[in-house]
Parts: structure tokens; C-alpha cells; sequence
């Protein structure tokens, strides 16, 4: 079974740097997604950036990039020019393309706190 | 475009008392649809998901129960609410692999 870890509880960085959030997989699978979600304080979950894993490039949505190691089934999340309405939880998410119908393992989350 | 409806945004219901959860999909056909629970300070597991009308698939033994009686439209039920079932409750759509669009969730308190 897949499982996804974030060994990182909680996080915090100053307005304006750089951070990165950890996240490692585990899957026997070559064909996968990754996804990052935020979830603010209002607790809507939403979709920050998605990675395929065949793609060697590492996806970037904005300030948002992953640093993708297929070997080494790493999957960090970096925050460039943090603001204030970055703070929330960060999910990491692995989805197979066989088996359960798309469904997605989450990790148990990052609490991420921008400060000014 | 799509959109995802989920309500109510809070309930507080007494332990032994049934609970229904609704979600509503619009701007698509056929989704995929989830029922997801967040413990505090967890992460999400995954409750049910169904591929089309009348499959559910569960994947957490428990007293709680999903239904799909349209396409677009995805209920979370109990006949009989512990103090355990009580979370965050996320519904979600997702069509292929690009991943969910989630609503806004349940936040529910069985006391």
C-alpha cells in the first residue's frame, strides 16, 4: 500500500523568504501523481500544484515549485516570497493511475506559519 | 464551470441521533466523488468514494454510510452518531487524474 509522509508537524518563516516543505511516498507504482493542497484556516482544501510522475520537470504554479526526486520518491513543496496568506496547512498527496479509482493518500499535513 | 456544493457548514447533534451530509457536483457529469474525514490535527482519511450511481465503495469499516442516488449528488448518512464520528467531514469531485476540487466541508460536533 502507498503511504506518504511529511515528517515536518510545523513550520515557520519570516514574510518575504524562501521555505520548503518535506514530503516522501512510498509505492512500488512508475506511473503516479503528486499533488500539494493548502488548507487555510477557513478549511477549504485547495489544489496549490500537481506533478506527473513521468515528467522529469519539476512543475511551478507562481511562487510555488516541487523539487521532484523519482528516485529517491521526494516530493518537497518550496514557497518563494512568503506572505502573510500562505499560513495554513499543507497536504502532500500521491495518486496511482491503477487500482482505487483516482483516490488520493494524503500525508498528515504541515502546519506552515508565515510571520511579518 | 464546475462547482461543488456541500452543507450544512456545522451541525451539532447528540450521540445515538442520525446524520445525513449532502454534496452536490454541477458543470459535470459522471465525477468521481469522495467523502473524506479530518480528525483534529490529522489528515484526511478517506471515508467512501464512488465511481458512478449506486457503486460506493468504502474504505473504512464504521457506522456511517454513502449513498448515491444521482449523478451529481453524494450523501453521507449514520442511523446512529457516536461521539467518535465527530470531524470535519470534505466532500470531493474529480474527473481523470487531475486531481480533487474539494467543498467546503462539515464541521460536526456529536456531543
Amino acid at each position: 500500500a502507498q503511504t506518504v509522509t511529511q515528517s515536518q508537524p510545523e513550520m515557520s518563516v519570516q514574510e518575504a523568504e524562501t521555505v520548503t516543505l518535506s514530503c516522501t511516498y512510498d509505492t512500488s507504482e512508475s506511473n503516479y501523481y503528486l499533488f500539494w493542497y493548502k488548507q487555510p484556516p477557513s478549511r477549504q482544501m485547495i489544489l496549490v500544484i500537481r506533478q506527473e510522475a513521468y515528467k522529469q520537470q519539476n512543475a511551478t504554479e507562481n511562487r510555488f515549485s516541487v523539487n521532484f526526486q523519482k528516485a529517491a520518491k521526494s516530493f518537497s513543496l518550496k514557497i518563494s516570497d512568503s506572505q502573510l496568506g500562505d499560513t495554513a496547512m499543507y497536504f502532500c498527496a500521491f495518486m496511482s493511475l491503477g487500482g482505487s479509482q483516482g483516490n488520493l493518500i494524503f500525508g498528515k499535513g504541515t502546519k506552515l506559519s508565515v510571520k511579518p | 464551470s464546475q462547482t461543488i456544493h456541500q452543507w450544512p457548514a456545522t451541525l451539532v447533534q447528540p450521540v445515538g441521533s442520525p446524520l445525513s451530509l449532502e454534496c452536490t457536483v454541477e458543470g459535470t457529469s459522471n465525477p468521481n466523488l469522495y467523502w473524506y474525514r479530518q480528525a483534529a490535527g490529522r489528515g484526511l482519511q478517506l471515508l467512501f468514494y464512488s465511481v458512478g450511481i449506486g457503486q460506493i465503495s468504502s474504505e473504512v469499516p464504521q457506522n456511517l454510510s454513502a449513498s448515491r442516488p444521482q449523478d451529481r449528488q453524494f450523501i453521507l448518512s449514520s442511523k446512529k452518531l457516536l461521539l467518535s464520528d465527530s470531524g470535519f467531514y470534505l466532500c470531493a469531485w474529480s474527473r481523470e487524474f487531475y486531481g480533487y476540487t474539494f467543498g467546503s466541508g462539515t464541521r460536526l460536533t456529536v456531543v
